[in-house]
């Protein structure tokens, strides 16, 4: 069964960093680009970063860029996201989603940046 | 960055035919922004239903269909069933391989 789990979300002061993590099984994630997308409470879908299956190229959002990294380990079969210098405006809901055909999504870890 | 711009909210008739569309503000959307199209419910992740303009997944459903009209991509639903009230996402693709997603449209079938 594909599956992908996000974990690592919490609560989290601005200006502090958190890292998520995207468990892949089901699929040959060392052959798949894989993406982070995120959707603030109430808000629509924002494509935040991707990188290639390879880890090779990686590419952001504007609104990241400079900020957050995202990285994986294939032996882990993992994906990463680094996210540093946190905003009020990144708290979201964060999934992660494999690029062949853009499916599997994961069901998604909320991080909450407050004071 | 580009903006993706689609209808805040739609409704249609259980049995009717309504369309989508996804338009960009860098110019027409082509075959080579390989266009996607997402359908989100509430409290769920989204689902792929279309992708590369045209092709569907294996669970989507025939009266869903995708295309280009009038410089935007399009996305058709025909035969509304009230299972397929929900929130409508599309997603282009630019240069460097970065992806911009659209503003959304929430569907009411009624």
């Amino acid at each position: 069964q594909v599956q992908l789990v996000e974990s690592g979300g919490g609560v989290v002061q601005p200006g502090r960093s958190l890292r998520l993590s995207c468990a892949a099984s089901g699929f040959t994630f060392s052959s798949s680009g894989m993406h982070w997308v995120r959707q603030a409470p109430g808000k629509g879908l924002e494509w935040v970063a991707m990188i290639w299956s390879d880890g090779s190229d990686k590419k952001y959002a504007d609104s990241v860029k400079g900020r957050f990294s995202i990285s994986r380990d294939n032996s882990k079969n993992t994906l990463y996201l680094q996210m540093n210098d946190l905003r009020a405006e990144d708290t979201s809901t964060y999934y992660c989603v494999c690029d062949n055909f853009f499916d599997p999504w994961g069901q998604g870890t909320l991080v909450t940046v407050s004071s | 960055q580009a903006v993706v711009t689609q209808e805040p909210s739609v409704t249609v008739s259980p049995g009717g035919t309504v369309t989508l569309t996804c338009g960009s503000s860098t110019g027409d959307v082509t075959s080579y922004h390989y266009p996607y199209w997402f359908q989100q419910k509430p409290g769920q992740a989204p689902r792929t239903l279309i992708y590369d303009t045209s092709d569907r997944h294996s669970w989507t459903p025939a009266r869903f269909s995708g295309s280009l009209l009038g410089g935007k991509a399009a996305l058709t639903l025909s035969g509304a069933q009230p299972e397929d009230e929900a929130e409508y996402y599309c997603l282009l693709s630019y240069t460097g391989a970065r992806r911009v997603f659209g503003t959304g449209t929430k569907v009411t079938v009624l």
